[in-house]
């Protein structure tokens, strides 16, 4: 697509519900990212996949969240047993670098979807 | 960790005027981004500038990695600039992006 579609753009969830958030990249590019941003403060990097491949995860807070990019493309990002601390916006980035920058593409950003967690 | 500092954090500025915001990062990088997030939350990829300088338009921005800074001008301000610009680093081969705190711009008419 022309751009990264993430959805759904808002959710609400009940603590200890578990969801789901959707990343579908721009076609063709490697590299896709997922950031959380809390309220007032800047994106924060959870996890990235190279292709099908979650090549960094030392960014997930916790074991309750999950990622995966099984075919390369569209990739879902799982929190299990929602928080409130998990109240937050979840971006999503892809690019056509293997390495961020490598080719001088930089990221594109989704618009985000805004957890909250009542 | 890399750390990434922005300033000033908030500036409030009067259509037509010019400014100037920064960012100093703690060590080495290779990649540096400046990204602007509107009211609504997108973040649009303004530059993509390990160094050297280069203008778009209004905008402009110049990285001096030897000396750790970049500096991101807006020229003519408008009220559509307002939102929030954030600097973003990361070492060479290293997808970890880090991002500063965030420069709050309000352009008033």
């Amino acid at each position: 697509g022309a751009g990264v579609s993430q959805s759904p753009r808002y959710k609400v969830a009940k603590r200890g519900q578990d969801v789901a958030l959707r990343c579908d990249p721009i076609s063709g590019h490697v590299s896709l990212f997922w950031y959380q941003q809390a309220l007032g403060q800047g994106p924060e990097f959870l996890t990235y996949f190279q292709n099908e491949a979650q090549l960094d995860k030392s960014g997930l807070p916790s074991d309750r969240f999950f990622a995966e990019r099984p075919e390369g493309s569209v990739s879902t990002l799982k929190i299990q047993r929602t928080q409130q601390e998990d109240s937050a916006v979840y971006l999503c980035a892809s690019s056509l670098d293997q390495f961020v920058g490598q080719g001088g593409y930089g990221y594109t950003f989704g618009s985000g979807t805004r957890l909250t967690v009542v | 960790g890399i750390q990434v500092e922005q300033s000033p954090p908030d500036l409030i500025l009067q259509e037509g005027a010019n400014s100037t915001l920064r960012c100093n990062f703690s060590d080495s990088v290779n990649n540096l981004q400046w990204f602007h997030q509107n009211p609504w939350g997108q973040l649009i990829n303004l530059f993509y500038i390990p160094s050297g300088t280069k203008q778009n338009g209004r905008l402009s921005a110049t990285t001096v990695a030897t000396e750790r800074y970049s500096l991101l001008y807006i020229s003519s301000s408008q009220t559509t600039d307002s939102g929030v610009y954030f600097c973003a680093v990361a070492l060479a081969n290293n997808n970890d992006m880090r991002f500063g705190a965030g420069t709050r711009l309000t352009v008033k008419p």
